[in-house]
């Protein structure tokens, strides 16, 4: 079952601070950030495991909550280069091994 | 390293025609991963690998079927295109060898495809 990122959208001035948020009906193994900018594939920005680790991005944070099921993203003091559209994946059990579902997207957009 | 690359970049099929599409890594990835996008939306998994020889479904394996006779390439066909598989196509790799994914997917610069 696909993971509920909200908000869908978000527009921001150079500088402003945004909170993405994603949660799942199902327990986590863990989650995933990836930023995708139009035209071009995902890039990979922050893993958060099970018991508080974390892997990524020096200038973005988040967090997870294990037991709500959700995980947030933070971008602080927002730049241009961060305008692009944030997918949130949520590790799940697969026949041959664990797999990637990915959320709609956030779409963010940073004007000057 | 030139990392997960795909071929062709575009392509543009009639309905019921067939095609491969080709995905590459060079940096030795046990997992590998066939995901489709469509306008406005997020990531669906197709078929996806955790080793050579080895193939899974994913969420929408529906119309499409995929081989990784070798570590480095995973292939996914189309035996017979229909226009609600026109979409863009991402093939992902990964070193998760543990069974989780508690590693970076590293996406190719994806396939768009038309199917009319």
């Amino acid at each position: 079952q696909q993971p509920v990122q909200s908000p869908q959208a978000v527009i921001l001035r150079e500088g402003e601070d945004a909170v993405i948020n994603c949660s799942s009906s199902k327990a986590l193994y863990s989650v995933h950030w990836y930023r995708q900018k139009h035209g071009e594939a995902p890039v990979f920005l922050m893993i958060l495991l099970k018991g508080g680790e974390q892997k990524g991005h020096d200038k973005i944070s988040a967090s997870f909550n294990e037991k709500k099921q959700q995980s947030s993203l933070y971008l602080t003091a927002s730049q241009l280069s961060y305008s692009g559209t944030y997918f949130c994946g949520t590790e799940k059990y697969g026949s041959a091994g664990n797999m990637l579902t990915f959320g709609g997207g956030t779409r963010l957009m940073v004007k000057p | 390293n030139a990392g997960v690359t795909q071929t062709p970049k575009f392509r543009v099929l009639k309905t019921g025609q067939s095609m491969t599409l080709l995905c590459a890594q060079d940096m030795n990835h046990e997992y590998m991963y066939w995901y489709r996008q469509d306008p406005g939306m997020g990531l669906r998994l197709i078929h996806y690998s955790v080793g050579e020889g080895t193939t899974a479904k994913g969420e929408v394996p529906d119309g499409y079927n995929v081989s990784r006779l070798k570590k480095q390439n995973f292939l996914l066909g189309l035996e017979s295109a229909a226009p609600s598989q026109t979409s863009v196509y991402f093939c992902a790799s990964s070193s998760s060898t543990s069974g989780s994914l508690a590693d970076t997917q590293y996406f190719g610069p994806g396939t768009r495809l038309t199917v009319l």
